[in-house]
């Protein structure tokens, strides 16, 4: 599989841990983007990278969430001191930048289950 | 504030009738709008895109910046058009995207 690949499925921690996700984008890609979606909504955006840069982030990303990409390659999203309501599904997209409305190719997503 | 609406958390019809999703939108410059579409047990994934009036899966929607509205239409629905179909909006022609709560359409035999 070529796409998006994002590790671990499934994560089930205690509340007060630290949780670490990763996400491979597409090789050719330099735009990664991550993204989180609770029950019953839409993604909501967090943060995206330019190669390893860091270009933005939303003011959901509290700052016990921290994201890194640095080779510019896969990219890290680690949540410390996880709270009830960090339970949600995270979800890495990537794209390629160059074409009109970029297109995102999402992969399946880490889903967070915080006990 | 930029805002995406979807009013209808479930939309069920019978095979071979018309389905129209519903995307309101609220934003003050000029947006580009998508439908993603999510199939069980699939990956989120572009359905179309407001700026390539492209028909796909049959499937079309229009932007009408009057009645800030991009609604999904299909003439004849198919069981496999079953999914969840979420509206988008990028204010940047970015990645960023501001989605809707999101949609069930279900297709019944």
């Amino acid at each position: 599989d070529t796409g998006v690949s994002q590790n671990p499925r499934h994560k089930i921690t205690k509340r007060g841990q630290n949780v670490t996700f990763r996400c491979d984008p597409i090789s050719e890609h330099n735009r990664l983007y991550w993204y989180r979606q609770t029950l019953g909504q839409g993604p909501e955006f967090l943060t995206y990278f330019q190669n390893e840069a860091q270009l933005e982030k939303s003011r959901l990303l509290s700052d016990r969430f921290s994201a890194e990409r640095p080779k510019g390659s896969f990219s890290t999203l680690e949540i410390q001191r996880t709270e009830q309501g960090d339970s949600a599904m995270y979800l890495c997209a990537s794209s390629t930048r160059g074409h009109p409305n970029e297109k995102l190719f999402f992969g399946s997503g880490t889903q967070l289950s915080v006990l | 504030a930029q805002r995406v609406t979807q009013p209808e958390k479930l939309l069920s019809v019978f095979k071979g009738a018309p389905v129209e999703l519903k995307c309101n939108y609220s934003y003050s410059g000029s947006p580009e709008l998508f439908w993603y579409v999510q199939y069980s047990r699939q990956r989120l994934q572009l359905l179309l895109r407001h700026i390539s009036r492209e028909s796909i899966k049959g499937f079309t929607a229009d932007l009408n910046k009057g009645e800030t509205s991009f609604h999904l239409k299909k003439p004849f629905a198919q069981e496999e058009d079953s999914a969840m179909y979420y509206c988008a909006l990028s204010h940047n022609q970015g990645g960023k995207l501001i989605f809707g709560q999101g949609t069930e359409l279900s297709v019944k035999p």
